[in-house]
């Protein structure tokens, strides 16, 4: 079975520091991962996104994220945070030998960014 | 290009009552998925859906949830009877029918059991 762990509930952060939100996950076979951001009230946006390739992709926002396949990890990285930035913010996980195209999440980190 | 639709936004029932969920996909997409998103929590899959067939179901509850996605199109989640613990927000999301793809979601619908 699939899954993703983001070990901290929340993460905070000084405006104008870099950020590091945390991801790992559990696959039988390849994955292929997302980052997800949730504002209040709203559903969720698609903010980048690994397939293959590049070890380090770029996404909305000024947002990248790394995978790490020897530490199973796919943490999501900005240079400086906003504070429009402050959200909710979920990793996912398919596996591609899955072949029901399942999209598993984390249990999410709330990012607050401070003035 | 029009995103994921669901309606209503919020709605607030008593323990016991019916209550339905509807969602159109982005045009095009064949797969389409259900999430109950418990407060403080991450998205945990209801129902997928690969066109009109039931690609997992094993996290519904089926003796009270039940989902349909007539013609491969748009879908409705039903609850009957609902228990205080449903109170969630429920999510569509459709893709397009790749593994590669991301899911696109809508704004979601607010369920208060009351």
């Amino acid at each position: 079975a699939q899954s993703v762990a983001q070990p901290e509930d929340q993460v905070n952060v000084a405006e104008g520091n870099p950020l590091t939100v945390k991801c790992t996950y559990s696959v039988s076979g390849n994955p292929y991962l997302f980052w997800y951001v949730q504002y209040p009230n709203r559903g969720l946006q698609f903010l980048l996104k690994y397939i293959t390739g590049d070890n380090l992709v770029k996404g909305s926002y000024g947002f990248e994220a790394e995978f790490n396949k020897s530490q199973t990890s796919f943490h999501l990285k900005k240079p400086s945070a906003l504070v429009s930035d402050s959200a909710l913010y979920f990793c996912a996980v398919r596996d591609i030998n899955n072949a029901g195209n399942m999209l598993t999440f984390g249990g999410g980190t709330r990012l607050m960014v401070k003035p | 290009e029009a995103g994921v639709a669901q309606s209503p936004r919020y709605k607030i029932i008593e323990k016991r009552q019916s209550v339905a969920f509807w969602c159109n996909p982005i045009s095009g997409h064949a797969t389409l998925y259900w999430y109950q998103q418990i407060l403080g929590q991450g998205p945990k899959l209801l129902i997928q859906f690969q066109n009109n067939g039931v690609v997992d179901d094993s996290q519904l509850p089926k003796d009270r949830f039940s989902a349909e996605r007539l013609k491969g199109v748009d879908s409705t989640l039903k609850i009957q009877p609902a228990k205080l613990e449903d109170s969630a927000v429920y999510l569509c999301a459709s893709n397009f029918d790749s593994l590669r793809t991301e899911a696109f979601f809508g704004q979601g619908t607010r369920l208060t059991v009351v």
